[in-house]
């Protein structure tokens, strides 16, 4: 079955250092891409997507290009704040379903 | 997008007894899922509640375990039954985003989740 595979955190940087959550999948289609974000105690929320392959999807400064032919969907953002402090999920999805297949997530600690 | 409501949003439970987590939505939606995370864990998908009909369950998930209503468009409930610690986890609901009856959205919003602890 699909499968979502991220590096295992916790990942530690100082403020304004650049950032790489791998991600690599499986699937047996062409999934939809994400990356999903959640804040400590709040519900997950959306961070880009990307639907179809070389698509980069971007947002608040991060950014994922859907990669076909290594399978991977790496996070990366140029220069972290303390704010970017979370986990973060990759996800897949097969086209035309709305439901999920998560990664283990990795948590992000930013210091000042 | 969607605005979800859960509660409760955490609790303490005895083993043997059963909790029922709500899950409003401030717009009507065609499918709500239900998610669990397990502590460490990633998300796994429960089931799928579509109004008027009986929830699908994933493999693993069972309707006597979690049973599920969708009284109607903006609502479900989940129940826990017989819990276990086992049972520990944050339980989530979600919804599509995009308008009610189109295909392929594939964007999910989440609740700020459920944390239950079974003693």
């Amino acid at each position: 079955g699909d499968s979502v595979t991220q590096m295992e955190g916790p990942v530690t940087l100082s403020e304004e250092a650049f950032l790489t959550i791998n991600c690599t999948y499986t699937a047996t289609g062409y999934p939809s891409l994400f990356w999903y974000v959640q804040y400590p105690g709040e519900g997950l929320q959306l961070l880009l997507k990307a639907t179809k392959a070389d698509d980069k999807g971007s947002n608040k400064g991060f950014e994922a290009t859907y990669r076909k032919e290594t399978t991977s969907f790496h996070l990366e953002k140029g220069s972290v704040q303390v704010s970017d402090s979370a986990v973060y999920f990759c996800a897949l999805s097969d086209r035309g379903f709305q439901k999920l297949v998560f990664g283990t997530g990795t948590r992000l600690l930013v210091s000042p | 997008s969607a605005v979800i409501s859960q509660k409760p949003s955490r609790d303490i439970c005895q083993r043997g007894t059963s909790l029922t987590i709500q899950c409003q939505v401030d717009s009507q939606v065609t499918m709500m899922f239900w998610y669990r995370q397990q502590p460490g864990q990633s998300l796994t998908l429960i089931a799928t509640a579509n109004q008027g009909s009986e929830a699908t369950y994933e493999s693993g998930f069972v309707i006597d375990k979690f049973p599920i209503s969708r009284p109607n468009l903006t609502f479900s409930t989940l129940t826990v039954s017989n819990m276990s610690p086992e049972d520990s986890s944050i339980y989530l609901c979600s919804v599509g985003a995009g308008e009610m009856g189109v295909s392929g959205a594939n964007v999910l919003t989440f609740g700020a989740g459920s944390r239950l602890t079974v003693l």
